[in-house]
């Protein structure tokens, strides 16, 4: 799996959107970009995933670069329940997700 | 559709005793992952089970172990409990089909 690179923590205002950056330089053409959530002391939350193409869910829209090095995700409108540490992953089939450290993200009234 | 479930949510052990946890798959899932989350880090997986076998391993050591039923719902069970062994432990479950993994709310057990 290919290793992505987080910042350790963001703060966002509410409201506003929150865009978080991931690296992934080493991503495999195979390997898909999963975004998950975990909100303090819950199981992860499938949030999103992608490709090539950007996506949008109801959650968040997922802009992917064209080279696939990095990604980001946007959390539209922000809300205090958005804050959670939130983890980027390269991703290959029904295999093991290996996460790291993710980002906290807090969002302030 | 039913969410993936676990039981216990909180459990105490303490040292060189041995504890299982259970998973109850989500609906139409025959695929579950087990993880172990430390305090302040990231999951890190122990193993998956596909059809009642062990279908992957992380670095975990025997003492880690690990069944799945013909309903899919599966266990995980250690033995010889150790203090690192405190950890939020969740278990994720997927169709072979598809690569998203759905997450339970965990078993958080603590070895004293």
């Amino acid at each position: 799996d290919a290793k992505t690179t987080q910042p350790p923590s963001m703060d966002c205002a509410e409201g506003r959107a929150a865009n978080l950056p991931c690296n992934h330089s080493t991503i495999s053409g195979n390997e898909y970009v999963y975004w998950y959530r975990q909100i303090h002391s819950q199981g992860p939350q499938y949030i999103i995933h992608g490709l090539k193409n950007n996506e949008t869910n109801e959650m968040a829209s997922l802009i992917i670069t064209e080279d696939r090095k990095s990604s980001t995700l946007i959390l539209p409108h922000a809300t205090l329940r958005d804050t959670a540490v939130y983890y980027c992953i390269a991703y290959f089939g029904n295999e093991k997700l290996t996460f790291g450290t993710g980002t906290r993200l807090t969002i302030i009234p | 559709e039913t969410g993936v479930t676990q039981s216990p949510t909180h459990l105490i052990k303490t040292r060189g005793q041995q504890v299982t946890l259970r998973c109850s798959s989500q609906s139409g899932h025959n695929t579950v992952s087990w993880y172990q989350q430390a305090l302040g880090q990231g999951p890190q997986f122990i193993f998956q089970y596909y059809r009642e076998e062990e279908n992957g391993r992380g670095n975990f050591p025997p003492r880690f172990s690990g069944l799945q039923f013909p309903n899919y719902s599966s266990e995980l069970n250690v033995n010889a409990l150790e203090l690192d062994d405190s950890a939020l432990y969740l278990c994720a479950s997927s169709l072979p089909t598809q690569e998203t993994q759905y997450f339970g709310p965990g078993t958080r057990l603590l070895v004293l």
